[in-house]
């Protein structure tokens, strides 16, 4: 069966710092994969996804970026972070058939 | 353009109380509709889909049906119950959209023992 992994499930980085988020699929291949942003008591925003290895759509313009070195892997980067980078990070995949499936998330709280 | 809309939350209820949480949809063609649930402190489940007109889906005790005629995907449930307490976000996916979907904003759903 598939799983998705995302880490780390908690962060807190001071304004300024890099980030690297980083979220793998087992059990599947050539997934397409999402990155969503969740800030709090909101719904979900779609920053990033990709169809295949190094292809990557932007929805948001931001100071995010986001990489697939790999086939089931997919990194959510930034140079440095700003206050309104704080939210939950989800990372997603879907082959073929439509629906989505979410790992379990990364709280991010940049102070 | 595509769009879902939810209703505002919270929705508050007593245990074994009838749940609705209403979803409408603007689309072009003929979409697939999901309902996901995100308890808290986690990520989403997909908690049932529908994927033509009248198709009902139904997972866990809730219920959808999709309603082509009033554009709508209205979810369900006879009796909550407190561990139902969640975020519900009502999606839709059209074709050749890259299997993206639009999203609702969530209705956050509390139920009190």
């Amino acid at each position: 069966s598939q799983t998705i992994h995302q880490w780390p499930a908690t962060l807190v980085q001071p304004v300024g710092s890099p980030l690297s988020l980083e979220c793998t699929v087992e059990g599947t291949s050539n997934p397409n994969l999402y990155w969503y942003r969740q800030a709090a008591g909101r719904g979900l925003q779609l920053l990033f996804y990709s169809v295949g290895i190094g292809q990557i759509s932007s929805e948001v313009p931001q100071n995010l970026s986001a990489s697939r070195p790999q086939d089931r892997q997919f990194i959510l980067s930034s140079k440095k972070l700003l206050l309104s980078d704080s939210g939950f990070y989800l990372c997603a995949w879907s082959v073929f058939s439509y629906e989505q499936y979410f790992g379990p998330g990364t709280r991010l709280t940049v102070t | 353009g595509n769009s879902v809309t939810q209703m505002e939350g919270p929705v508050t209820l007593s245990e074994e109380a009838f749940l609705t949480i209403n979803c409408t949809y603007t689309a072009t063609g003929y979409p697939s509709l999901f309902w996901y649930v995100q308890y808290p402190g986690e990520g989403l489940q997909l908690l049932l889909k529908a994927t033509k007109a009248d198709d009902k889906g139904s997972n866990k005790g809730f219920e959808a049906t999709y309603r082509k005629e009033t554009t709508s995907f209205h979810l369900e449930k006879g009796s909550v119950q407190v561990s139902d307490s969640a975020v519900y976000f009502c999606a839709l996916r059209v074709e050749d959209s890259n299997y993206q979907l639009i999203w609702g904003a969530g209705t956050k759903l509390i139920i009190k023992p």
